[in-house]
């Protein structure tokens, strides 16, 4: 079964450093890409970026560019989401979801991690 | 940035028709997905590339885009489709990936 898994909730302060996770299960994690999709409290969902795992290529939405890293470590199957100073604004739902191809006529996202629950409060 | 409406709400009797819009300029000439998301749970696809619907998903559920509207149909409404509906988009021009405002289905 085809599968990823996040990284359990997270807790932290503002300024605080954190990174999140998303492995995957039942395909060659190198050969599909992964976004990062980014649900406030009660609000829509938004896409942050994407990781090509097999070569780390990545793109980030305007948005989030500058706000956070994306990386991925093949050897492991995962990527991850990175904040180096965190915000209350940063509270939210985060989800990874495997995508089949990029560019030209993108699948949808399919399927998608469970989410984690970033908490940043003082 | 590509802008994509939807209705915040739709309610609709069991066993009745929803429908639910995406607005968004020319969405017809890109492929458009579908999310479900119900409560506390994350998004599963309904419908991918404009009307294409994958395993495991009712053929309750089907969607048609053309002009400067996408639309996902929702037939025989049970209340397991009470969720929110996302549309989404990948826009050639950014390379980069939109969703819609989302739309909360209500089943009465």
């Amino acid at each position: 079964e085809v599968q990823l898994v996040q990284s359990g909730g997270e807790v932290k302060k503002p300024g605080e450093s954190l990174t999140i996770s998303c492995r995957g299960f039942g395909y060659s994690f190198i050969s599909y890409w992964i976004v990062w999709v980014r649900q406030m409290p009660g609000k829509g969902l938004e896409w942050m970026g994407i990781i090509y795992p097999g070569d780390s290529d990545t793109t980030y939405s305007p948005s989030f560019r500058g706000q956070v890293t994306i990386s991925a470590d093949k050897s492991i199957s995962t990527a991850y989401l990175q904040w180096s100073s965190l915000k209350a604004s940063d509270t939210a739902m985060y989800y990874c979801a495997r995508l089949k191809s990029h560019g030209g006529n993108p699948s949808g996202f399919d399927p998608w991690g469970q989410g984690t629950l970033v908490t940043v409060s003082s | 940035s590509y802008v994509l409406t939807q209705p915040p709400s739709v309610s609709v009797a069991p066993g009745e028709t929803a429908r639910i819009t995406c607005g968004g300029d020319k969405i017809g000439s890109k492929s458009v997905h579908w999310y479900q998301q119900r409560p506390g749970q994350a998004p599963v696809v309904v419908i991918q590339y404009d009307s294409d619907r994958p395993s495991g998903i009712p053929e309750r559920f089907s969607a048609s885009n053309s002009g400067n509207t996408a639309t996902l149909t929702i037939s025989r409404v049970e209340a397991g489709d009470e969720a929110d509906y996302y549309c989404q988009v990948w826009d050639l021009g950014s390379d980069h990936y939109f969703f819609g405002t989302g739309t909360k289905v209500t089943v009465l």
